[in-house]
C-alpha cells in the first residue's frame, strides 16, 4: 500500500527566502513520487517526478526535489520565493506496478510574504 | 482545447437530486481517472478507465456514484441522490498511458449539496 504524509499544512515563507515543503512517503515497491501545485480554483499542474535515474530532480519555475530512499522522503525546494509561488503543494505517490491512482498527500498551503 | 475540460464548473443541487458531471480528456489519451477533493484534502481516487472499460471503480464511496465512459473518450460521472458528504470538487485526469506518465488534470467541478 502507498501513502503520503506532507508535514505543514500551512508554510510562510518572505519573498526571496528559501522553500522547503516536506512529504514523506510509505510504499511497498520502489515508488515513483510526484509534487503537483494547485491554484484556487484551478485542477492540478505538474512540477515534477522522480521514477528511475537521478535523485534529485528538477522541475518547472525552479522549483525541485531530492529522493531520499532511506529516509523515505521527497522534499520540495526553491531557493528563492516569488510571490506567484503561493499556492496549494500536493505530493504523490504511484505504485508502478499497478499504476493506476495516484495517492496524494493532504496538501501545503505556501503563503508568500512581500 | 489542448487540456482537460470539465463541465459544469460549479454545481449546485438539493440533496437527493441527481447529478451528471462531465470529462473531456485530451485527445488520444487513454486512461481516464476521478479523483474526489473535499475541502482542505487532497484528491482522492475515485475510478480509472482504459479507453471504454472500467478497470478500477475501487474508490467509489457508495452505489450511488456511477462513471461511465462509452466511447473511450468523454466520460461522465453520475451521483444519484445525492447527499451533503458529495460535496466537493471532483477532478478528472488523463494520460497516455499508465504507470509514470503524469496524469494531466481538469480544473474540477465544484459540486454543493445543500
Amino acid at each position: 500500500a502507498q501513502s503520503v504524509t506532507q508535514l505543514g499544512s500551512h508554510v510562510s515563507v518572505s519573498e526571496g527566502a528559501l522553500v522547503l515543503l516536506r512529504c514523506n512517503y510509505s510504499s511497498s515497491v520502489p515508488p515513483y513520487l510526484f509534487w503537483y501545485v494547485q491554484y484556487p480554483n484551478q485542477g492540478l499542474q505538474l512540477l515534477l517526478k522522480y521514477t528511475t535515474g537521478a535523485t534529485l530532480v528538477k522541475g518547472i519555475n525552479g522549483f525541485e526535489a531530492e529522493f531520499k530512499k532511506s529516509e523515505t522522503s521527497f522534499h520540495l525546494t526553491k531557493p528563492s520565493a516569488h510571490m506567484s509561488d503561493a499556492a496549494e503543494y500536493f505530493c504523490a505517490v504511484i505504485n508502478p506496478n499497478t499504476g493506476n491512482q495516484f495517492y496524494f498527500g493532504t496538501g501545503t498551503s505556501l503563503t508568500v510574504i512581500p | 482545447g489542448a487540456g482537460v475540460s470539465q463541465s459544469p464548473r460549479y454545481k449546485v443541487a438539493k440533496r437527493g437530486q441527481d447529478v451528471a458531471l462531465r470529462c473531456d480528456p485530451i485527445s488520444g489519451h487513454v486512461s481516464l481517472f476521478w479523483y474526489q477533493q473535499a475541502l482542505g484534502q487532497g484528491p482522492e481516487f475515485l475510478t480509472y478507465f482504459q479507453n471504454e472499460a472500467q478497470l478500477d471503480k475501487s474508490g467509489l464511496p457508495s452505489d450511488r456514484f456511477f462513471a461511465e465512459r462509452p466511447e473511450g473518450s468523454v466520460s461522465t460521472l453520475k451521483i444519484q441522490r445525492t447527499q451533503q458528504e458529495d460535496s466537493a470538487v471532483y477532478l478528472c485526469a488523463s494520460s497516455t498511458d499508465i504507470g509514470n506518465q503524469p496524469q494531466h488534470f481538469g480544473d474540477g467541478t465544484r459540486l454543493s449539496i445543500l
